[in-house]
């Protein structure tokens, strides 16, 4: 059963636009929140988190914004820029598991 | 500071082969984690760490070995490898008591089975 679920495979967006990536859960008991990248050929790497307690946070051009009640999370990235296209993963932790979804592959077009 | 390597970087085995495919790190994290990613599916976590001489399994254990007998290695097997092991293989190592789940993932290792 699919956890955490990224409903978007991909989304194209106009430089200097917000990007808007979506992720749902099903896990309540999950309690802590990440977005991570991964360009071709690497590994992940880690973006942006929140925690349960929060529904709100923000470094930079990333912002995540977490709906408990809908068990939904987000991942504003304002404004886009060329360096973002690549496939974003959003994951679902509590103390020993990490759930991943699919990814979602972001172009950001000049 | 390499922080987490893989190797190796590809393999092709043919079914029925075995292997080892090693993860290092130099970040002194307790946990460490292997993933396996496959087209749309994400990231699953195969068998975890959280400490030298443990190990747990996680969400797609079978088929698969791990060993965590240096704190600085995980060693993930495979006794008798399958086509349905074709995948990208990811190690990835946390420090959990920082209060953040932030993990930190090795280039990969590209297993071909035939």
């Amino acid at each position: 059963d699919q956890q955490v679920k990224q409903n978007s495979p991909s989304l194209s967006v106009q430089e200097g636009r917000i990007s808007i990536l979506n992720c749902d859960y099903t896990n309540s008991m999950f309690d802590y929140f990440l977005w991570y990248k991964k360009y071709p050929a690497e590994g992940p790497t880690f973006l942006i988190s929140i925690s349960s307690i929060k529904d709100k946070n923000e470094d930079g051009r990333f912002t995540v914004f977490l709906n408990k009640s809908a068990k939904h999370l987000s991942l504003h990235i304002v404004p886009s820029q060329p360096g973002d296209s690549a496939v974003y993963f959003c994951a679902a932790s509590d103390a020993n598991d990490m759930r991943f979804g699919a990814g979602t592959r972001l172009t950001v077009k000049p | 500071n390499a922080g987490v390597t893989q190797t190796p970087k590809f393999r092709v085995l043919k079914t029925g082969q075995s292997m080892t495919l090693l993860c290092a790190q130099d970040m002194n994290h307790e946990y460490m984690y292997w993933y396996r990613q496959d087209p749309g599916m994400g990231l699953r976590l195969i068998h975890y760490s959280v400490g030298e001489g443990t190990t747990a399994k996680g969400e797609v254990p079978d088929g698969y070995n791990v060993s965590r007998l240096k704190k600085q290695n995980f060693l993930l097997g495979l006794e008798s490898a399958a086509p349905s092991q074709t995948s990208v293989y990811f190690c990835a190592t946390a420090w959990v008591p920082s209060g953040s789940y932030e993990q930190y993932f090795g280039p990969g290792t590209r297993l071909t089975v035939t």
